[in-house]
């Protein structure tokens, strides 16, 4: 089964600090990789997305660093702020003969405190 | 406004009942996808379709159905099979392209009485 693993599940900082949020998966077929921001009791909307054939990724204070030999691809939040508290997921992208799908990380779950 | 609606915002089924969620998108997409989110294990794919009178089975489809008789609405039903339906339910579409970015609905959280 396809799977996206991500880490850590909870994550607390202080603000200005830097969140940093990993994610792993095996296939080698996955080939783009949406992060998405949700916050309690609404629907995810879509952060920023890198293409495998590029390694990073920056759009104002969030950064996505893609290592395709590694399989695995980090988002960073500079500057951290306290709107920025909400779940966060990784996810991974494929093309089937049925269409293109998600496969989605667990989520994590940021607190950054004022 | 341009987007996805999903109704009701609250549903409550009693044991032995069919409940039906409804997901409506005016953003011209072709694809539209169904999630189940439960605390601690992220989205997980229900049910998804491509086009129009055609739908794929996701990785939880037992105890669900949907229907994609127009572009515009992809409802599901939560059957009687699904013993565990208590969730938060989302709906998302997506334009043609294989990289384009899929857009959520607000949610539907049903829940058992």
């Amino acid at each position: 089964q396809q799977q996206v693993k991500q880490s850590p599940q909870s994550l607390i900082v202080q603000k200005g600090g830097i969140s940093i949020i990993n994610c792993a998966y095996e296939n080698t077929a996955f080939d783009y990789f949406p992060w998405y921001q949700q916050f309690p009791g609404k629907g995810p909307a879509l952060l920023i997305a890198i293409r495998p054939d590029v390694s990073e990724k920056k759009e104002g204070r969030f950064t996505i660093s893609f290592n395709k030999s590694a399989k695995q691809f980090s988002l960073h939040i500079m500057d951290s702020q306290p709107g920025d508290s909400a779940t966060y997921f990784c996810a991974a992208s494929t093309q089937e003969t049925s269409g293109s799908r998600l496969t989605f990380g667990e989520g994590t779950q940021l607190t950054v405190n004022p | 406004d341009g987007g996805i609606t999903q109704s009701p915002k609250y549903l409550f089924r009693k044991e032995g009942q069919n409940v039906t969620l409804s997901c409506e998108q005016n953003l011209n997409h072709d694809a539209m996808y169904w999630y189940r989110q439960d605390p601690g294990q992220g989205l997980r794919l229900i049910y998804y379709s491509q086009i129009v009178n055609d739908f794929q089975k996701g990785d939880i489809a037992e105890g669900y159905s949907v229907s994609r008789e127009k572009k515009e609405s992809f409802p599901l039903t939560v059957t009687s099979a699904q013993k565990n339906p208590t969730a938060f339910y989302l709906c998302a579409s997506r334009a043609g392209g294989p990289r384009e970015t899929q857009y959520f609905g607000p949610g539907t959280r049903l829940l058992v009485l």
